[in-house]
């Protein structure tokens, strides 16, 4: 089963902290994900990666960079929190063999609460 | 821009009924339609994945379709148990790079 971490479940930080979320996937996959999650406005893309130091923007890039050094891990950077970062941010991860067969496999979330 | 929408945004069904999610989209050119299924706090759990040339797959209780031409697709969960309780999302692949674009969901309660 493809298994994908994430540091933490939850996450308290202050105004103006530089904050890591960290993922790994175990299945060498090639694409690597961020979302966050917010009642009302559904899942939305921050950041994803195609591979090791690639990288393109989401839908909401702003107030956020990512990293991937490694494959297998996939980082996401606040680099000033701010109170409006205050979310459910979920990683995934998919193979991309094909278009029309690739599906994500998500982890379990962090939830962030900036003070 | 495609968007999805989810319809109804929550649901409240009697244990054993048989029911009907709904998700349409607005741009038919896909490469597939994914279900997914969220259990309150946690992450997502991909539950049905349909190619764009396909018109449905089934797993088990659940079914879903696909209509590109109309640019619907459905969930159907027969025998409903509360088990079934959950947040479930649909998502359309639209683009040759994975990415996938989410509904807002429907929220599940299954009563005893």
């Amino acid at each position: 089963d493809v298994k994908v971490t994430q540091s933490s479940r939850y996450l308290v930080k202050r105004t103006g902290e530089k904050v890591f979320l960290e993922c790994v996937q175990d299945m060498d996959h090639e694409n690597m994900f961020w979302y966050r999650q917010d009642p009302g406005l559904g899942l939305r893309l921050i950041y994803f990666s195609y591979d090791v130091k690639m990288k393109e923007k989401g839908d909401i890039p702003e107030g956020y960079s990512v990293s991937r050094e490694k494959k297998e891990r996939f980082s996401l950077i606040l680099e000033s929190a701010s109170t409006n970062q205050t979310s459910m941010y979920l990683c995934a991860s998919s193979l991309w063999e094909s278009s029309s067969t690739d599906t994500q496999y998500f982890g379990p979330g962090t939830r962030l609460t900036v003070l | 821009k495609q968007e999805v929408t989810q319809i109804p945004a929550a649901l409240s069904v009697p244990e054993g009924e048989n029911l009907v999610l709904n998700c349409s989209f607005t741009d038919s050119a896909i490469y597939n339609l994914q279900w997914f299924r969220q259990d309150p706090g946690k992450g997502l759990t991909s539950l049905l994945l349909i190619q764009s040339s396909q018109r449905e797959q089934t797993s088990g209780r659940l079914n879903a379709s696909l209509d590109k031409s109309s640019g619907r697709s459905t969930l159907y969960i027969a025998a409903s148990q509360p088990g079934d309780s959950a947040t479930y999302l649909c998502a359309v692949g639209s683009g040759n790079t994975g990415k996938l674009i989410f509904g807002q969901g429907t929220t599940l309660q299954v009563k005893p």
